[in-house]
């Protein structure tokens, strides 16, 4: 069956630009996960989804980024004014009910700031 | 956020050879994980472990939950090249999944 997929999977960009990331979780998966990833460090939190709950948007690291889940399925990471610090890879998981440690990652979306 | 420890920062082993890596918090975890990332992919999980002392195995692959809960140790035999990746540990704390910064893994035929 198909996996989490993640599209674009390479994004450039200029600084100041606007970017959104989106991610296809598996059919049926309550919980959605966004996460960044940057050179050579571990994944850092930014939001989480759960079926209808309000998602649980404390690791975002700024007013410039946001992310909604539509139909409790497609999940799109927004990115306002980019910044080149914000050059990253975006990762996004998902997981089944029940099952939240259960995480299934897409390939990420490697995005770079100019 | 919480911070996890996790080391070495990277191994260079020879096949064959069996491999340790650890991870330590300052938090207690009810949940800890390991994964593997493998260049332009995402992690994958490995193990999960849940329950303080509890000792999993994974074909090749053992981890261990800390009697403290404060850490993890990963434990692979008889390494083999296709071992090679980035190794993540993982702790579950509410809803959110803390991440230590990884250990590299570099296996030479």
């Amino acid at each position: 069956g198909a996996g989490v997929s993640q599209s674009p999977s390479n994004k450039v960009t200029e600084k100041g630009k606007d970017v959104e990331l989106r991610c296809d979780p598996i059919s049926g998966h309550t919980a959605l996960y966004w996460y960044r990833q940057s050179l050579g460090q571990g994944l850092e939190f930014l939001i989480y989804f759960q079926g209808n709950s309000a998602p649980d948007k404390s690791g975002l690291p700024s007013d410039r980024f946001s992310a909604e889940r539509t139909g409790g399925s497609v999940s799109t990471l927004t990115i306002q004014r980019t910044q080149q610090e914000d050059s990253a890879v975006y990762l996004c998981a998902s997981s089944p009910a029940g099952a939240a440690y259960e995480q299934f990652f897409g390939p990420g979306t490697r995005l770079t700031v100019l | 956020g919480q911070q996890l420890n996790q080391s070495p920062q990277s191994m260079f082993i020879q096949e064959g050879e069996d491999v340790s890596m650890n991870c330590t918090s300052s938090s207690i975890f009810n949940t800890w994980l390991w994964y593997k990332q493998e260049p332009g992919e995402g992690p994958v999980l490995l193990i999960a472990l849940y329950k303080a002392g509890e000792l999993t195995s994974n074909g090749r692959l053992t981890a261990q939950f800390g009697i403290t809960r404060k850490d993890s140790f990963l434990n692979i035999s008889a390494s083999i090249p296709s071992d090679v990746g980035i190794y993540f540990c993982a702790g579950l704390g509410g809803n959110q999944f803390y991440f230590g910064t990884g250990t590299s893994l570099t296996v030479i035929p």
